[in-house]
């Protein structure tokens, strides 16, 4: 099973569309959590951090359940600018090691 | 601050060949990863260091990859020899505190014929 798990789309959705993304993490140890974005043959980007309590920023609106090991990405009233891969990462930290563990990422294309 | 500046941008290579990716991170970060990325398997951590020490390699995928960081400023990944299936995007990363906003460098595309 892979430790971070998402589908890979694509999402086609229309300009103005709400959509929502969502991704699984086997690691109950996990203890933070982020959403990044990476736009076609670029590099990822970091587009929000996930807390427990859900948070907003502008029409992105994160959400994490930790008893379900579930974390979703919601974007309202999508942008052409909006298309991109997202990409659902997790950090585990052990002693003082850390490192993020992304899944493979879901494809969202927004269209006039 | 220039970033996370990887070099070079493309690199195509003969089987068998050695290949060097470089990186210089963002000045007074301490965490530098170094990630491998395919359509398959997207993004994979290879090795990961601290104020220039390796943590964990565990994700390098055979002796023919090596990784040094001599200082704070410069890293190496290192490919030898080079097998056509270790074409894909290499990407360096870099953080304060190991994990709360890395910033990725434009990465290194490469090709082995």
């Amino acid at each position: 099973r892979k430790e971070v798990e998402q589908d890979p789309g694509p999402f086609n959705v229309p300009e103005g569309a709400t959509v929502a993304f969502n991704c699984t993490y086997s690691n109950s140890a996990s203890q933070s959590f982020f959403w990044y974005r990476q736009d076609c043959r670029k590099e990822p980007k970091l587009l929000m951090s996930v807390y427990s309590s859900g948070n907003e920023d502008g029409r992105f609106t994160a959400q994490l359940n930790r008893a379900s090991q579930y974390i979703s990405l919601l974007i309202r009233d999508s942008k052409l600018s909006d298309s991109a891969t997202y990409l659902c990462v997790v950090n585990m930290h052990t002693g003082t090691a850390s490192k993020l563990t992304f899944g493979t990422g879901t494809r969202l294309q927004v269209t006039l | 601050d220039a970033g996370v500046i990887q070099s070079p941008r493309h690199e195509v290579t003969e089987m068998g060949q050695e290949v060097t990716l470089r990186c210089k991170p963002i000045s007074g970060h301490d965490y530098l990863f170094w990630y491998r990325q395919t359509m398959m398997r997207g993004l994979e951590l290879l090795i990961y260091f601290n104020n220039n020490v390796p943590i964990d390699d565990s994700g390098m995928p055979e002796d023919r990859f090596s990784a040094k960081m001599p200082n704070a400023s410069f890293s190496t990944l290192k490919i030898q020899p080079s097998e056509p299936r270790d074409s894909a995007v290499y990407f360096c990363a870099s953080s304060v505190q190991g994990g709360y906003g890395y910033t990725f460098g434009s990465g290194t595309r490469l090709t082995v014929v």
